[in-house]
């Protein structure tokens, strides 16, 4: 069975400092993909990063960086200098890399920047 | 973004009468996905779909039932609402080894 751990459940930090959210993840297959979706105080969900399980190379994107380690079955997600705008819940999910992107999600953890 | 409408976006019923929550997409994907959001749960599958009429069981399948008869259209059906299926719903949908798109959600409550 898959499943995914964000043993964060929330974090409140004061604008411009860099924050990490942490994931967790287990499953069997060989080849999988791992995914970080941001749901902002609105409620829609949207798509931040997709990778699969033979790409380990970290990714940076602007402010957001993601380090993906097999090694200890985590794919966590850095925010460089947080913005207000960067409150939101934030979940990591794990998926098949073959057929239907099945999404298993973790519980999600709520990220506030103060002002 | 991908074109997902999902209908109603607000929906407030009694235990036992029968709900249907419908998932429109414009973008002829092939993968459709019925979600709800629970806190402390994240989002669990309910079913999804891989095709016209192909469907499949998610993690939370109890109590629920989906039928795609057009490409677009998407419809999850509970047959006899019951207080435990008050969440929110999300509906997804995606091109073959592509990521998945969510629609807005609908928020249903069962008193």
């Amino acid at each position: 069975a898959q499943k995914v751990t964000q043993a964060q459940t929330e974090i409140s930090v004061v604008e411009k400092e860099d924050v990490t959210l942490d994931c967790v993840y287990e499953t069997r297959d060989t080849t999988y993909y791992l995914f970080w979706y941001k749901q902002p105080p609105s409620g829609e969900l949207v798509f931040l990063i997709r990778r699969n399980s033979f790409d380990e190379q970290n990714e940076i994107s602007g402010r957001y960086s993601w380090n993906f380690q097999k090694s200890t079955s985590s794919f966590n997600f850095t925010i460089t200098a947080s913005q207000v705008v960067d409150s939101a819940v934030y979940f990591c999910a794990l998926s098949s890399f073959q057929g239907a992107q099945k999404l298993v999600f973790g519980q999600g953890t709520r990220l506030t920047i103060n002002p | 973004d991908a074109g997902i409408t999902q209908s109603p976006r607000h929906k407030v019923t009694e235990t036992g009468t029968p709900v249907t929550l419908r998932c429109h997409q414009t973008e002829n994907h092939r993968y459709m996905y019925w979600y709800r959001q629970d806190p402390g749960h994240g989002l669990r599958l309910i079913h999804y779909s891989y095709g016209v009429k192909d469907t499949d069981k998610g993690e939370v399948s109890d109590g629920y039932s989906v039928s795609r008869s057009k490409t677009e259209d998407f419809l999850l059906t509970l047959e006899s609402a019951t207080s435990s299926q008050t969440s929110v719903y999300f509906c997804a949908s995606g091109p073959y080894n592509q990521p998945q798109h969510f629609g807005d959600g609908t928020r249903l409550s069962i008193l």
